[in-house]
């Protein structure tokens, strides 16, 4: 079935410095991906998509790369921030209706 | 972007009675809410994919007599956890697929922590 996994549970930076967040997964047919920021108590928030015709997409801060070969997506944020500091999924589109499959998640903490 | 509310936001109960947490769309009209659980320090994972005006699809492994979905209208859908034990305490989350747009984005409501004790 598919999976979807990250390969850091833990991420600690310097503020200013760039985060990059992976994840792997195992559906080769997957075709839309998403990265989700939760903080403590919170619903995930969108932060940015994909999909698979693309192998980058850049938003604010942010850039999402997708590599289909090795079926390998990650995140990175320039100059982080504190406010960055909170868990991190990555999401794939499963079943029919459009519901998502989520990875394991990434604490990403910055330290000022 | 499109807004998703849920109430309550934290709920006490004690074992054996049931708690009815309300999922709404506020901006938009939703045929296709989904319904998630989440134990401290994992992940996110899906309950049930509920649609308007019919019966909910339940995944594998998730009593759907312990925990009923109503999809009453485009923008409302319910969670009751019948019977609520201490092993139903969890952090329970909706989402609303926003058919506007692409019709992919899917917007979470802030959660609702349930502790039965």
């Amino acid at each position: 079935g598919e999976s979807v996994g990250l390969h850091l549970p833990t991420l600690s930076v310097q503020e200013g410095d760039n985060s990059i967040i992976n994840c792997a997964y195992s559906n080769s047919a997957s075709d839309y991906f998403i990265w989700y920021k939760q903080e403590s108590g919170k619903g995930p928030q969108f932060i940015i998509d994909i999909r698979s015709n693309m192998d980058k997409r850049q938003g604010q801060r942010v850039t999402v790369l997708l590599n289909k070969t090795v079926k390998h997506l990650s995140l990175q944020i320039a100059a982080t921030q504190p406010g960055d500091s909170a868990v991190y999924f990555c999401a794939t589109r499963g079943g029919s209706q459009g519901n998502l499959i989520f990875g394991k998640g990434t604490k990403l903490s910055v330290k000022p | 972007g499109a807004v998703v509310s849920q109430h309550p936001s934290r709920v006490i109960c004690k074992s054996g009675t049931s708690v009815k947490i309300e999922c709404r769309s506020l901006d938009f009209q939703a045929t296709t809410m989904f319904w998630y659980r989440q134990f401290p320090k994992q992940s996110l994972m899906l309950m049930a994919t509920s649609n308007e005006g019919s019966k909910a699809t339940y995944e594998q492994g998730v009593e759907k007599d312990k925990f009923l979905i109503n999809h009453a209208s485009l923008t409302l859908s319910t969670l009751t956890v019948t019977s609520a034990h201490p092993e139903d305490s969890s952090f329970y989350i909706c989402s609303a697929r926003d058919p506007r747009g692409s019709g992919n984005e899917q917007f979470f409501g802030p959660g609702t922590r349930l502790t039965v004790l």
